[in-house]
Protein backbone atom coordinates (compact mmCIF):
# COMPACT_ATOMS: atom_id res chain seq x y z
CA UNK A 1 0.00 0.00 0.00
CA UNK A 2 1.42 3.65 -0.67
CA UNK A 3 3.05 5.23 2.46
CA UNK A 4 1.09 8.62 3.14
CA UNK A 5 3.05 11.67 4.84
CA UNK A 6 0.82 14.44 7.06
CA UNK A 7 2.34 17.14 9.37
CA UNK A 8 2.82 15.89 12.40
CA UNK A 9 0.37 19.20 14.12
CA UNK A 10 -1.54 21.40 13.74
CA UNK A 11 -3.72 24.04 15.31
CA UNK A 12 -6.95 25.65 14.51
CA UNK A 13 -9.79 28.34 15.86
CA UNK A 14 -12.97 27.03 17.35
CA UNK A 15 -15.68 27.82 14.57
CA UNK A 16 -13.27 27.69 11.79
CA UNK A 17 -12.48 25.56 9.15
CA UNK A 18 -9.27 23.09 9.63
CA UNK A 19 -7.58 21.84 6.42
CA UNK A 20 -5.73 18.76 6.98
CA UNK A 21 -2.93 18.15 4.07
CA UNK A 22 -1.80 14.63 3.27
CA UNK A 23 0.52 13.90 0.47
CA UNK A 24 -0.02 10.02 -1.25
CA UNK A 25 2.60 10.42 -4.79
CA UNK A 26 2.74 7.24 -5.15
CA UNK A 27 -0.70 6.33 -4.99
CA UNK A 28 -1.67 3.89 -7.64
CA UNK A 29 -5.35 4.21 -9.74
CA UNK A 30 -7.46 1.56 -7.69
CA UNK A 31 -6.09 2.71 -4.07
CA UNK A 32 -8.70 4.82 -1.76
CA UNK A 33 -7.96 7.48 0.17
CA UNK A 34 -9.54 7.32 3.69
CA UNK A 35 -9.44 9.67 6.60
CA UNK A 36 -9.45 8.22 10.28
CA UNK A 37 -9.12 10.22 13.45
CA UNK A 38 -8.42 8.61 17.11
CA UNK A 39 -9.75 10.64 19.95
CA UNK A 40 -7.34 9.94 22.74
CA UNK A 41 -8.03 6.40 24.24
CA UNK A 42 -10.55 5.84 22.13
CA UNK A 43 -10.71 3.40 18.75
CA UNK A 44 -10.47 5.33 15.26
CA UNK A 45 -13.41 6.99 13.79
CA UNK A 46 -14.22 6.88 10.32
CA UNK A 47 -14.59 10.06 8.74
CA UNK A 48 -14.76 9.45 4.73
CA UNK A 49 -13.17 8.24 1.94
CA UNK A 50 -13.18 8.47 -2.01
CA UNK A 51 -11.12 7.28 -5.12
CA UNK A 52 -10.88 10.21 -7.10
CA UNK A 53 -14.14 12.42 -6.76
CA UNK A 54 -14.09 15.33 -4.08
CA UNK A 55 -16.41 13.66 -1.23
CA UNK A 56 -18.72 15.85 0.92
CA UNK A 57 -20.32 13.67 4.18
CA UNK A 58 -22.15 15.40 7.40
CA UNK A 59 -18.83 15.14 9.02
CA UNK A 60 -16.29 16.48 6.64
CA UNK A 61 -14.93 17.29 2.94
CA UNK A 62 -12.53 15.45 1.00
CA UNK A 63 -10.73 17.16 -1.73
CA UNK A 64 -8.36 14.81 -4.10
CA UNK A 65 -6.00 16.66 -6.65
CA UNK A 66 -6.43 15.73 -10.21
CA UNK A 67 -3.17 14.06 -10.25
CA UNK A 68 -4.73 11.85 -7.13
CA UNK A 69 -0.72 12.71 -5.38
CA UNK A 70 -2.38 14.70 -2.60
CA UNK A 71 -5.69 15.16 -0.61
CA UNK A 72 -7.19 17.51 1.81
CA UNK A 73 -9.51 17.02 4.32
CA UNK A 74 -11.62 20.22 5.64
CA UNK A 75 -13.80 20.44 8.62
CA UNK A 76 -15.86 23.08 7.64
CA UNK A 77 -16.50 24.43 11.29
CA UNK A 78 -14.02 22.48 13.92
CA UNK A 79 -15.12 22.39 17.47
CA UNK A 80 -13.36 21.48 20.72
CA UNK A 81 -14.41 18.17 19.90
CA UNK A 82 -12.49 17.81 17.04
CA UNK A 83 -9.48 17.72 18.87
CA UNK A 84 -7.82 14.53 17.61
CA UNK A 85 -5.01 12.60 16.00
CA UNK A 86 -6.21 12.05 12.44
CA UNK A 87 -5.01 9.61 10.15
CA UNK A 88 -4.71 9.52 5.95
CA UNK A 89 -4.59 6.73 4.49
CA UNK A 90 -4.82 4.70 1.25
CA UNK A 91 -5.33 1.24 0.57
CA UNK A 92 -7.24 -1.16 -1.56
CA UNK A 93 -10.72 -1.33 -1.44
CA UNK A 94 -12.14 -4.64 -0.58
CA UNK A 95 -13.14 -6.54 2.70
CA UNK A 96 -9.92 -7.79 3.01
CA UNK A 97 -7.56 -5.41 2.83
CA UNK A 98 -5.68 -3.96 5.71
CA UNK A 99 -5.10 -0.05 6.45
CA UNK A 100 -1.92 0.69 7.74
CA UNK A 101 -1.47 3.41 10.16
CA UNK A 102 0.63 6.29 9.94
CA UNK A 103 1.82 9.07 12.57
CA UNK A 104 -1.20 11.38 11.62
CA UNK A 105 -1.87 14.69 12.52
CA UNK A 106 -2.79 15.82 16.00
CA UNK A 107 -5.29 18.66 15.07
CA UNK A 108 -5.36 20.82 18.34
CA UNK A 109 -8.88 22.90 18.20
CA UNK A 110 -8.04 25.95 20.77
CA UNK A 111 -11.17 27.80 21.83
CA UNK B 1 -23.91 2.73 11.20
CA UNK B 2 -22.02 -0.89 11.29
CA UNK B 3 -20.41 -1.20 15.04
CA UNK B 4 -17.84 -2.99 16.12
CA UNK B 5 -17.71 -4.12 20.15
CA UNK B 6 -14.56 -4.93 22.17
CA UNK B 7 -14.58 -6.98 25.29
CA UNK B 8 -13.14 -6.15 28.16
CA UNK B 9 -12.81 -2.92 27.82
CA UNK B 10 -9.65 -2.87 30.05
CA UNK B 11 -8.25 -5.36 31.87
CA UNK B 12 -5.49 -5.82 34.43
CA UNK B 13 -3.86 -9.53 34.78
CA UNK B 14 -0.59 -11.30 36.67
CA UNK B 15 2.50 -12.00 34.74
CA UNK B 16 2.43 -15.10 33.28
CA UNK B 17 -1.56 -15.57 32.64
CA UNK B 18 -3.58 -15.38 29.65
CA UNK B 19 -5.95 -13.12 28.40
CA UNK B 20 -8.27 -13.24 25.52
CA UNK B 21 -10.17 -10.01 23.90
CA UNK B 22 -13.73 -10.80 21.97
CA UNK B 23 -14.23 -8.54 19.12
CA UNK B 24 -17.41 -8.37 17.25
CA UNK B 25 -19.42 -7.17 14.48
CA UNK B 26 -22.96 -6.54 16.11
CA UNK B 27 -25.20 -5.96 12.60
CA UNK B 28 -23.00 -7.57 9.81
CA UNK B 29 -20.67 -10.38 8.85
CA UNK B 30 -17.38 -9.72 8.39
CA UNK B 31 -15.03 -12.72 7.19
CA UNK B 32 -11.95 -10.43 7.86
CA UNK B 33 -11.02 -8.85 11.08
CA UNK B 34 -7.84 -7.00 11.50
CA UNK B 35 -6.06 -6.62 14.91
CA UNK B 36 -3.87 -3.80 15.59
CA UNK B 37 -1.44 -2.66 18.90
CA UNK B 38 -0.94 0.77 20.12
CA UNK B 39 1.26 2.02 22.55
CA UNK B 40 0.83 5.60 23.81
CA UNK B 41 1.75 8.23 22.06
CA UNK B 42 2.04 5.86 19.18
CA UNK B 43 0.25 4.90 16.22
CA UNK B 44 -1.82 1.75 15.53
CA UNK B 45 0.44 -1.18 14.45
CA UNK B 46 -1.25 -3.81 12.65
CA UNK B 47 -0.48 -7.31 14.03
CA UNK B 48 -2.80 -9.96 12.13
CA UNK B 49 -5.41 -10.58 9.77
CA UNK B 50 -8.35 -12.72 11.40
CA UNK B 51 -9.96 -14.89 8.61
CA UNK B 52 -13.04 -16.75 9.41
CA UNK B 53 -12.65 -20.32 9.46
CA UNK B 54 -9.01 -20.09 8.59
CA UNK B 55 -5.55 -19.05 10.11
CA UNK B 56 -5.18 -15.62 10.54
CA UNK B 57 -2.33 -13.75 8.87
CA UNK B 58 0.36 -12.26 11.37
CA UNK B 59 2.28 -9.21 10.40
CA UNK B 60 6.25 -9.32 10.08
CA UNK B 61 7.47 -9.00 14.13
CA UNK B 62 4.10 -10.67 15.33
CA UNK B 63 4.70 -13.80 17.37
CA UNK B 64 1.94 -16.07 16.15
CA UNK B 65 2.45 -18.57 19.51
CA UNK B 66 1.76 -15.10 21.84
CA UNK B 67 -0.88 -13.80 20.11
CA UNK B 68 -3.72 -16.58 18.95
CA UNK B 69 -6.24 -15.39 16.96
CA UNK B 70 -9.41 -17.25 16.43
CA UNK B 71 -11.99 -16.07 14.22
CA UNK B 72 -14.48 -19.02 14.46
CA UNK B 73 -17.66 -17.49 12.90
CA UNK B 74 -18.31 -14.37 10.75
CA UNK B 75 -19.33 -12.23 13.73
CA UNK B 76 -16.61 -12.97 16.18
CA UNK B 77 -12.59 -12.74 16.55
CA UNK B 78 -11.05 -13.64 20.00
CA UNK B 79 -7.26 -12.38 20.03
CA UNK B 80 -5.77 -14.43 22.98
CA UNK B 81 -2.43 -12.72 25.11
CA UNK B 82 -0.73 -16.12 26.24
CA UNK B 83 1.68 -15.76 29.11
CA UNK B 84 1.12 -12.08 29.10
CA UNK B 85 4.26 -9.74 30.53
CA UNK B 86 4.51 -6.54 31.29
CA UNK B 87 5.87 -5.63 27.57
CA UNK B 88 2.47 -6.65 26.71
CA UNK B 89 0.46 -4.12 28.24
CA UNK B 90 -0.95 -1.65 25.58
CA UNK B 91 -4.03 -0.83 23.69
CA UNK B 92 -5.42 -3.47 21.70
CA UNK B 93 -7.84 -2.49 18.74
CA UNK B 94 -10.28 -4.60 16.47
CA UNK B 95 -11.87 -3.78 13.64
CA UNK B 96 -13.81 -5.24 10.70
CA UNK B 97 -15.53 -4.78 7.33
CA UNK B 98 -18.73 -5.58 5.90
CA UNK B 99 -18.12 -8.06 3.50
CA UNK B 100 -19.90 -7.04 1.01
CA UNK B 101 -18.93 -3.19 1.32
CA UNK B 102 -16.16 -2.07 -0.62
CA UNK B 103 -16.06 1.09 2.40
CA UNK B 104 -15.13 2.00 5.68
CA UNK B 105 -13.23 -0.33 8.18
CA UNK B 106 -14.81 0.16 11.92
CA UNK B 107 -13.17 -0.45 14.56
CA UNK B 108 -13.80 -1.26 18.26
CA UNK B 109 -13.36 0.87 21.34
CA UNK B 110 -10.05 -0.81 22.26
CA UNK B 111 -9.36 -3.15 25.02
CA UNK B 112 -6.71 -1.82 27.19
CA UNK B 113 -4.27 -4.30 28.86
CA UNK B 114 -2.07 -4.06 31.67
CA UNK B 115 0.07 -7.13 33.09
CA UNK B 116 1.46 -6.59 36.29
Amino acid sequence: DAKTTQPTSMDCAEGRAANLPCNHSTISGNEYVYWYRQIHSQGPQYIIHGLKNNETNEMASLIITEDRKSSTLILPHATLRDTAVYYCIVSHGGATNKLIFGTGTLLAVQP
Amino acid sequence: GAVVSQHPSWVICKSGTSVKIECRSLDFQATTMFWYRQFPKQSLMLMATSNEGSKATYEQGVEKDKFLINHASLTLSTLTVTSAHPEDSSFYICSARDYTNTGELFFGEGSRLTVL
